[in-house]
């Protein structure tokens, strides 16, 4: 099946350092990622969708320049947090779509998050 | 624009009891509806989805649900629940191709042995 494998599972960063998060598709192809922020006990928030070769679309209050997001393959996409403090620490969760053509479709397949804590 | 919502924080159940966890959603258009579990400080994993078809919908480890157009509501349930099914579910929706799922805040359920 289609699977997204991200990493890393949790990082620890002192506060004004940079964060470099990696979502990787397995055996398919992913022209198309979303980036999630899900803060404890709640809800996924869509942070940005990334196109494979485009620059990504933010969601609206999302600071594009500290969440840099770059999709340069069809495997690869990566999320930056940079210039990171306390306020940025969260779970980050990467969701790529899933085409028709790769067994079995179940529409979006999602990483395993990464915990990030600023300290 | 779309919106799922989920009006439990909290089920509790006992184990070997059905399991009802609840979704309602707005959406113009057909609604594609998703549920996923996460597990703490992990990603989701896929449980069903119904897309067309059948309203009724089997997934995975013995969950199902029902697509209700008239209620627009799309429950989750299960026959007997198990201690190891305790965890964050969400049931999510989507209108349109490409665009990315809208999530409910999620049910936290817990089966109590």
């Amino acid at each position: 099946g289609a699977v997204v494998s991200q990493h890393p599972s949790w990082v620890i960063c002192k506060s004004g350092t940079s964060v470099k998060i990696e979502c990787r598709s397995l055996d398919f192809q992913a022209t198309t990622m979303f980036w999630y922020r899900q803060f404890p006990k709640q809800s996924l928030m869509l942070m940005a969708t990334s196109n494979e070769g485009s620059k990504a679309t933010y969601e609206q209050g999302v600071e594009k320049d500290k969440f840099l997001i770059n999709h340069a393959s069809l495997t690869l996409s990566t999320l930056t947090v940079t210039s990171a403090h306390p306020e940025d620490s969260s779970f980050y969760i990467c969701s790529a779509r899933v085409t028709p053509r790769t067994e079995p479709f179940y529409g979006y397949t999602f990483g395993s998050g990464t915990r990030l804590t600023v300290v | 624009a779309q919106s799922v919502a989920q009006p439990e924080d909290q089920v509790n159940v006992a184990e070997g009891n059905p399991l009802t966890v609840k979704c309602t959603y707005s959406v113009s258009g057909n609604p594609y509806l998703f549920w996923y579990v996460q597990y703490p400080n992990r990603g989701l994993q896929f449980l069903l989805k119904y897309i067309t078809g059948d309203n009724l919908v089997k997934g995975s480890y013995g969950f199902e649900a029902e697509f209700n157009k008239s209620q627009t509501s799309f429950h989750l349930k299960k026959p007997s629940a198990l201690v190891s099914d305790s965890a964050l579910y969400f049931c999510a929706v989507r209108a349109q191709p490409n665009t990315p799922l809208v999530f409910g805040k999620g049910t936290r359920l817990s089966v109590i042995a």
